[in-house]
């Protein structure tokens, strides 16, 4: 089975912290992505990822930045986190040979104070 | 680019009764569809999809979905829920072109009553 994990399930930090979250896979898939989940909303992509040290941007990328630097490994950065940016978030991956299906990880509920 | 209307934002059901999750996508192009479930405190998991073929598709737990292209719907149903049902379900689209594109509705909440 794949499996998706993320560095920490909660995390509260203050505003204006440098903010890690780490996501890591396990089944060689070469797409990644992040997403911030908030009630009302669904899910929407910050970015994602196609291949190691390549991103792009999804429909939300202001306030972050992401880093890839092994396949398995895509790292969402808060430069200078700020209380809007409290939300659920998930990471996923995916792969050509089952069709891009995206397979999640827990999620992280960050907290911004 | 495609998108996803759910219609429902929170559905409320007794126990062994029916349910229907309504989705609408639009697309230009060809799609894959997808009914993705979160449980409490957890990451969203595939519950069922549609690539080809048969129009109808169903999950290992009892849900059923419908690709209707006249309609652009995929709809999931289930003839009698149970308490353990209750989760929030995500319909999401992709282009089958473009598999990286892939785009959420805001979800449904379903809960499932005794």
């Amino acid at each position: 089975d794949v499996k998706v994990t993320q560095s920490s399930r909660y995390l509260v930090k203050r505003t204006g912290e440098k903010v890690f979250l780490e996501c890591v896979q396990d089944m060689d898939h070469e797409n990644m992505f992040w997403y911030r989940q908030d009630p009302g909303l669904g899910l929407r992509l910050i970015y994602f990822s196609y291949d190691v040290k390549m991103k792009e941007k999804g429909d939300i990328p202001e306030g972050y930045s992401v880093s890839r630097e092994k396949k398995e490994r895509f790292s969402l950065i808060l430069e200078s986190a700020s209380t809007n940016q409290t939300s659920m978030y998930l990471c996923a991956s995916s792969a050509w040979d089952t069709h891009y299906e995206q397979y999640f990880g827990p999620g992280t509920r960050l907290t911004v104070t | 680019a495609q998108s996803v209307t759910q219609l429902d934002s929170q559905v409320p059901v007794f126990e062994e009764a029916p349910v229907e999750l309504r989705c609408n996508y639009s697309s230009s192009v060809s799609v894959y569809l997808f009914w993705y479930v979160q449980y409490p405190n957890q990451g969203l998991q595939l519950l069922l999809k549609y690539l080809s073929g048969s129009t109808l598709v169903e999950s290992i737990n009892g849900f059923e979905a419908e690709f209707n292209k006249s309609q652009t719907s995929f709809h999931l149903r289930k003839p009698s829920v149970h308490i353990s049902d209750t989760a929030e379900y995500f319909c999401a689209v992709s282009d089958s072109g473009n598999n990286n594109d892939m785009r959420f509705g805001a979800g449904t909440r379903l809960t499932v009553k005794p």
